[in-house]
């Protein structure tokens, strides 16, 4: 089955830095890229996801990237906020009615 | 229009006894996933429902149950609850028959004593 790794764990950042997260998959067959935010004691939330039809997708501060070659897909937040500051899980799923695997997550810290 | 709702919002059980965990997903919505949220596991799938058949299936004893009614709400259910199965129980439903797209309830924390 897929196997998601994702990096760091933890990421602590000063408010205004970038912050970037990156997730490797396993199965080449994957096409669905989700990345959710959750923040303390609230839902994950869908914040982009990329097919991988594309190699990258931006909505305002943030961006994904993807290379299918390398079996990695990016997330970079730009111009950090304390706000920002949440668990962020990425997930790869071969789309339709295949589940996501979701990766364990990273605590990102932005420190005003 | 309203988000996915799961009830109860906190449940505290003893070992052996059963629970019964209720999601609504989004009006519309076909597809009812579940979760289990741990520290140590993050979220790890349980099953997936769509127009009320189980499509896919965890990893999961079992111990761990659902099912899915004719207006798309879903219900799981564990028996004989073990200490380790205290955790925060998400759903998620999706539009489409797709479960790309999920959009997540606010959770169910379990907790076994």
């Amino acid at each position: 089955g897929e196997n998601v790794e994702q990096h760091p764990s933890t990421l602590s950042v000063q408010e205004g830095d970038s912050a970037v997260i990156k997730c490797t998959y396993s199965d080449s067959a994957s096409n669905y890229f989700p990345w959710y935010k959750q923040e303390l004691g609230k839902r994950p939330q869908l914040i982009i996801d990329i097919r991988s039809n594309v190699g990258e997708k931006k909505d305002q501060r943030i961006a994904v990237t993807l290379n299918k070659t390398a079996k990695h897909f990016s997330l970079h937040i730009t111009e950090t906020q304390p706000e920002d500051s949440a668990v962020y899980f990425c997930a790869a799923s071969k789309g339709g009615s295949y589940i996501p695997t979701f990766g364990r997550g990273t605590s990102l810290i932005v420190h005003p | 229009k309203a988000g996915v709702t799961q009830t109860p919002r906190y449940l505290i059980k003893t070992r052996g006894q059963q629970v019964t965990l209720s999601c609504s997903p989004i009006s519309g919505h076909r597809s009812v996933s579940w979760y289990q949220q741990t520290p140590g596991q993050g979220l790890q799938f349980l099953f997936e429902y769509f127009s009320e058949t189980q499509r896919n299936k965890g990893n999961f004893p079992g111990r761990f149950s659902g099912r899915q009614f004719s207006n798309s709400r879903s219900e799981m259910n564990v028996s004989t609850l073990e200490l380790g199965d205290s955790a925060l129980y998400l759903c998620a439903s999706s539009r489409l028959e797709s479960v790309d797209e999920q959009f997540f309830g606010p959770g169910t924390r379990l907790t076994v004593l």
